[in-house]
């Protein structure tokens, strides 16, 4: 069973940067295929983008191309997620998440990391 | 980029059966799986249905999935509903580059 723990809650200022760390367990690290995605207060899911450590594939979803960049540790297992160039809009809960080796389907979630944007 | 459309919200009485669609804008939606996910309101999404129309172990055969070529359409149909149905639910399907979420639906039984 994979396990992915997040770091905590961030406060930031408007145009500063953020990262995110994602922790795995319980499986092949470098076989994953980590995604982010972030939910606003009251919206919904919107996917921002992939890594695929094995391969070093990375995939960024265009409405994040230039502000946002993830990584991967294979020596800690932990991916990374640091959205730049901050606005209020930003402010979401931000999650990592991986299918099982067998299928697409988003079955592991992390806790979930509230980053909040304010002046 | 394509997009899956949800319907913002529906509801229906215990007991009864409800179903969500979800429509892709463009690119066939039987080319890339459909995959469910049910949010309570303070939870991390869970998997309801995946590749379409298979359900994780778990879950009731209460939820089903189904694809339509003709309406480039999934469909997630919950039947004999519960109170605890009363969820976000969400489609999620692909292409070769990007992943695509729905927008949401709001399910009220009452």
């Amino acid at each position: 069973q994979v396990q992915l723990v997040q770091s905590g809650p961030e406060v930031k200022k408007p145009g500063s940067s953020v990262k995110v760390s994602c922790k795995a367990s319980g499986g092949t690290f470098s076989s994953y295929a980590i995604t982010w995605v972030r939910q606003a207060p009251g919206q919904g899911l919107e996917w921002m983008g992939r890594i695929i450590p094995i391969v070093g594939t990375v995939n960024y979803a265009q409405k994040f191309q230039g502000r946002v960049t993830i990584t991967a540790d294979k020596s800690t297992s932990t991916a990374y997620m640091e959205l730049s160039s901050l606005r209020s809009e930003d402010t979401a809960v931000y999650y990592c998440v991986t299918p099982p080796p067998t299928t697409t389907s988003f079955d592991y979630w992390g806790q979930g990391t509230l980053v909040t944007v304010s002046s | 980029n394509f997009m899956l459309t949800q319907p913002h919200s529906v509801s229906e009485s215990p007991g009864k059966t409800v179903t969500i669609s979800c429509t892709r804008s463009s690119g066939s939606i039987a080319t890339n799986y459909v995959h469910w996910y049910q949010q309570r309101p303070g939870s991390v999404p869970t998997t309801v249905i995946y590749e379409d129309n298979q359900r994780p172990s778990g879950v009731p055969d209460r939820f089903s999935g189904s694809i339509d070529s003709s309406s480039n359409s999934a469909s997630l149909t919950i039947s004999g509903l519960r109170t605890e149905d009363e969820a976000d639910y969400y489609c999620h399907s692909s292409d070769s580059r990007n992943q695509v979420f729905g927008g949401g639906t709001k399910l009220t039984v009452l």
